[in-house]
C-alpha cells in the first residue's frame, strides 16, 4: 500500500513564526502536491514538484514555499505564519505525469495564532 | 478560465441511487477524477475518465463527455458509510502542468436510513 505520512496531525503557531510541514511518500512516486483545504473552497494547490529540485507553483502559493531535496520528502514552509493560513494542509503524491491518481497524507490542522 | 461546479449538497436514502454531477471549464482537458473524503479523514481515489462513456467500479460509476464538458459520477445501493464529501477534478495536458488536479468545491453526501 501507499504511504504518505505527515509529520503532524495538529499544530499550533503564532503569528510571524517560520512553520515547516514534512510529508514522506515511500512508493518512490515522481509527484508530489500540497494543498489546503478550507470548507466550501475545496482543495487548493498551493505548490507541487514533479522532480526532485523542482518545484512548480500552484494556485495560491503567496506566503508559501517549499523544498524537495529528496524524492521521497516535500516539505511546505510558511516564512512567516498569518492567521489567514489558518488551515487543513493536505500532501499529495502520484507516479508519472499522465495520471490523476494521488495518494492522500492524513492532513495537518494548523491553527496560527 | 478555470473552473468546475457541482452540488454542494445532495441527500438520499439508504438502498437509493444517487447521481452528482460535475461540469468544467478549462483548455487542454485530459481526464476527469473522483474523489471521496470522509470526515476528518483523507481524500481516496474512487474514479477516473479521460474517454468519453461510463466506467463502473463495484457500486459506483462514473461517466464523462468531453463535447459537453460534464461529468457525473453515480453511486448505487447506497450504504450509510457513504455519507462524504465528493470531489470532481480535472487534469490538464502538457507541460508542467501534466499531473496536476484542479478540485472541485465538493459535494456533501448524507444518507439516511
Amino acid at each position: 500500500d501507499v504511504k504518505v505520512t505527515q509529520s503532524s496531525r495538529y499544530l499550533v503557531k503564532r503569528t510571524g513564526e517560520k512553520v515547516f510541514l514534512e510529508c514522506v511518500q515511500d512508493m518512490d512516486h515522481e509527484n508530489m502536491f500540497w494543498y489546503r483545504q478550507d470548507p466550501g473552497l475545496g482543495l487548493r494547490l498551493i505548490y507541487f514538484s514533479y522532480d526532485v529540485k523542482m518545484k512548480e507553483k500552484g494556485d495560491i502559493p503567496e506566503g508559501y514555499s517549499v523544498s524537495r531535496e529528496k524524492k521521497e520528502r516535500f516539505s511546505l514552509i510558511l516564512e512567516s505564519a498569518s492567521t489567514n493560513q489558518t488551515s487543513m494542509y493536505l500532501c499529495a503524491s502520484s507516479p508519472d505525469p499522465g495520471t490523476d491518481t494521488q495518494y492522500f497524507g492524513p492532513g495537518t490542522r494548523l491553527t496560527v495564532l | 478560465g478555470q473552473s468546475l461546479e457541482q452540488p454542494s449538497e445532495v441527500t438520499a436514502v439508504e438502498g437509493a441511487i444517487v447521481q452528482i454531477n460535475c461540469t468544467y471549464q478549462t483548455s487542454g482537458f485530459y481526464g476527469l477524477s473522483w474523489y471521496q473524503q470522509h470526515d476528518g479523514g483523507a481524500p481516496t481515489f474512487l474514479s477516473y475518465n479521460a474517454l468519453d462513456g461510463l466506467e463502473e467500479t463495484g457500486r459506483f460509476s462514473s461517466f464523462l463527455s468531453r463535447s459537453d464538458s460534464y461529468g457525473y459520477l453515480l453511486l448505487q445501493e447506497l450504504q450509510m458509510k457513504d455519507s462524504a464529501s465528493y470531489f470532481c477534478a480535472f487534469s490538464n495536458a502538457g507541460g508542467t502542468s501534466y499531473g496536476k488536479l484542479t478540485f472541485g468545491q465538493g459535494t456533501i453526501l448524507t444518507v439516511h436510513p
